[in-house]
């Protein structure tokens, strides 16, 4: 079966542009989550949806960055406005619902500004 | 704020040798901890998973310690072989909640 994909898989961008990405979860899962891993660090949660409500977006680091989900399935994380320190790559993983279920993470898009 | 936090950095092991990670975690709300491994270029794949009910947690040759009341939980690598080298990331997530907390991360490479 497929796993969670993710597009596009690099991406270089100058600074001050916009960008978005994109995330196809697994089907079925009802629950989505973005993180950013930077370089030699660990993973750092930006935001989660439950269907299309995001009910926690605590990780995001500004208003320049914004999620929606659409359907109960794709997912687009938009980076307004981009920085040098936006470079990273930035992971989706989906999980069959809530509460510890095991998050199963795509491939990542590598984000780098220049 | 790390609230979990992960050592060491990286670690190199001979093949048959056993690679210990070990984790530190402060919020005692947790009671979730997944280990997640990631080869380069991939996502990280849940490992093994273990919650505080249980001191330890053994799948094939991986195994999870945990200790709630120093509030520590270690991997351990038994027979490590060189296709066990990647990264390695401790979590940690509380009841009802969904994001998980991860640590910085450990570079095994296992040596033959």
């Amino acid at each position: 079966g497929a796993g969670v994909s993710q597009s596009p898989s690099n991406k270089v961008t100058e600074k001050g542009k916009d960008v978005e990405l994109r995330c196809d979860p697994i089907s079925g899962h009802t629950a989505l989550y973005w993180y950013r891993q930077s370089l030699g660090q660990g993973l750092e949660f930006l935001i989660y949806f439950q269907g299309n409500s995001a009910p926690d977006k605590s990780g995001l680091p500004s208003d320049r960055f914004s999620a929606e989900r659409t359907g109960g399935s794709v997912s687009t994380l938009t980076i307004q406005r981009t920085q040098q320190e936006d470079s990273a790559v930035y992971l989706c993983a989906s999980s069959l619902g809530l509460n510890q279920e095991t998050q199963y993470f795509g491939p990542g898009t590598r984000l780098l500004v220049l | 704020q790390q609230q979990v936090k992960q050592s060491p950095q990286s670690l190199i092991v001979q093949k048959g040798g056993i690679s210990i990670i070990n984790c530190a975690y402060e919020n005692t709300a947790f009671d979730y901890f997944p280990w997640y491994q990631q080869f380069p270029g991939k996502g990280p794949a849940l490992l093994i998973a273990i919650r505080p009910d249980v001191s330890e947690k053994k799948e094939g040759r991986f195994t999870i310690s945990f200790n709630k009341s120093a509030k520590q939980f270690s991997l351990h690598i038994m027979d490590s072989q060189p296709g066990d080298s990647a990264t390695y990331f401790c979590a940690a997530n509380r009841e009802y909640g969904n994001k998980l907390v991860f640590g910085a991360g450990t570079i095994l490479r296992v040596k033959s």
